[in-house]
């Protein structure tokens, strides 16, 4: 149990463009998803707490009109990066959090690949 | 913010060795957790420690917990080429927030 997926797992985009991301948790049900991006070689940063219901919580220097994010139902989640740039070129991973059962534990997708041409 | 800081960044043993990759961190935590990235893929939760932990295994691995000194080891006992990938800590901070916070990481290599 516990599958995140995300859709698509790659994608090119023309600079300008928007891209939606979406992450999906399979089999149970999360109230919180997290947002994280991925440079080559480095960490991931979190970029945003989504919360089902309500507004997203972004960190410190993340654009939130640029990162748009909706958490509508309990089973997923969707990042829409905005205007895209060639520095938004980057792994964009999210994470799920359960609504019950074992705390603090996040159950992670495998991945977007997102590239601006 | 980065809190956890992994060394070495890199590492390259044979098969059968052990591998040991640290974390130091900078703020309490409530638990910290070890994660495995294989090349362009998501993360593999591997195992978590709670603050009031001081060492849990788990198969091959076997992770420890220093609060005095704010980090931790990850060691792989004999260690197969499949072990080669890269990974994490990450914190959880006191004081309510959910958010992890990930260390920079340790590439292994496991050499066959």
């Amino acid at each position: 149990g516990a599958v995140v997926s995300q859709h698509p797992s790659w994608v090119i985009c023309k600079s300008g463009t928007s891209v939606k991301i979406e992450c999906r948790s399979l089999d149970f049900q999360a109230t919180t998803m997290f947002w994280y991006r991925q440079f080559p070689k480095q960490s991931l940063m979190l970029m945003a707490t989504s919360n089902e219901g309500s507004k997203a919580t972004y960190e410190q220097g993340v654009e939130k009109d640029k990162f748009l994010i909706n958490h509508a139902s309990l089973t997923l989640s969707t990042l829409t990066v905005t205007s895209a740039h060639p520095e938004d070129s980057s792994f964009y991973i999210c994470s799920a959090q359960r609504t019950s059962g074992t705390p603090y534990e996040q159950y992670f997708g495998p991945g977007t690949r997102l590239t601006v041409t | 913010s980065q809190q956890g800081e992994e060394d070495p960044q890199a590492l390259s043993i044979q098969e059968g060795e052990n591998a040991t990759m640290n974390c130091s961190y900078k703020t309490s935590i409530n638990n910290l957790q070890w994660y495995r990235q294989n090349s362009g893929r998501g993360l593999v939760h591997l195992i978590l420690i709670r603050s009031n932990e001081r060492e849990k295994h788990s198969g091959r691995l076997r992770v420890t917990l220093d609060t005095s000194k704010k980090s931790s080891s990850l060691l792989i006992t004999a260690s197969r080429a499949a072990d080669t990938a890269s990974y994490f800590c990450a914190t959880l901070t006191q004081g309510g927030s959910e958010k992890l916070v990930f260390g920079k990481g340790t590439k292994l290599t496991v050499n066959p």
